[in-house]
């Protein structure tokens, strides 16, 4: 059965500095995607990504994939009060069957 | 472009009633999908449909779960009778088709709890 793990699972970090969230998964798969969810909101798709080595920037969010080792990150640079939320990471299985990790909850502190 | 829809956005029952949840999915998606989000895990996926016929619903517990989409359109999930268990956000989301189209568009969610 595929696994998705992430983590941390729970992040605080200060304003201003730089971080990794991590998301492993245990079976072949070259599409990932990340969203965001606020509290009591649905969630927003951050990135795509849909092969080997791709990379995706939007503001101070960057996310890679690498398939061969089962792994994805989402770095987050000079983080912001704003950008506090939970963050999935999703592997699709085939046909958009996706499986979703555990979420990491960031808290960005001033 | 209007989103996802989803109605009612909060329902409160009772153990061994039944509830039922609505979704009307973005115009011209062929693939409509219902997640539960249990409080502080990601959402899993219980049955995904393309037009009016089932993909996947390996997930779905179908001794109390069921789910329609009988015009293709839009789609109702029903719980009989609820468990206390069953207290979570229900997710709808389409995309534009199962094999060639990548992204999901959630809508708000149902946030069911079962006392």
């Amino acid at each position: 059965e595929l696994k998705v793990e992430q983590n941390p699972l729970f992040l605080s970090m200060q304003e201003g500095k730089n971080y990794t969230i991590y998301c492993n998964y245990s079976t072949t798969s070259d599409r990932l995607y990340w969203y965001r969810q606020d509290p009591g909101k649905s969630l927003e798709s951050l990135f795509v990504l849909l092969s080997n080595g791709a990379v995706k920037q939007e503001g101070r969010l960057m996310a890679s994939l690498d398939t061969k080792a089962r792994l994805s990150t989402l770095h987050i640079t000079a983080a912001v009060h704003d950008l506090s939320a939970t963050y999935f990471c999703a592997v699709d299985m085939n046909a958009n069957d996706m499986r979703f990790g555990a979420g990491t909850r960031l808290t960005v502190k001033p | 472009e209007a989103g996802v829809a989803q109605s009612p956005r909060y329902k409160i029952i009772e153990k061994r009633q039944s509830v039922a949840f609505w979704c009307n999915p973005i115009s011209g998606h062929a693939t409509l999908y219902w997640y539960q989000q249990i409080l502080g895990q990601g959402p899993k996926l219980l049955i995904q449909f393309q037009n009016n016929g089932v993909v996947d619903d390996s997930q779905l517990p179908k001794d109390r779960f069921s789910a329609e989409r009988l015009k293709g359109v839009d789609s109702t999930l029903k719980i009989q009778p609820a468990k206390l268990e069953d207290s979570a956000v229900y997710l709808c989301a389409s995309s534009l088709d199962t094999y060639t189209s990548y992204e999901q568009y959630f809508g708000p969610g149902t946030r069911l709890t079962v006392t």
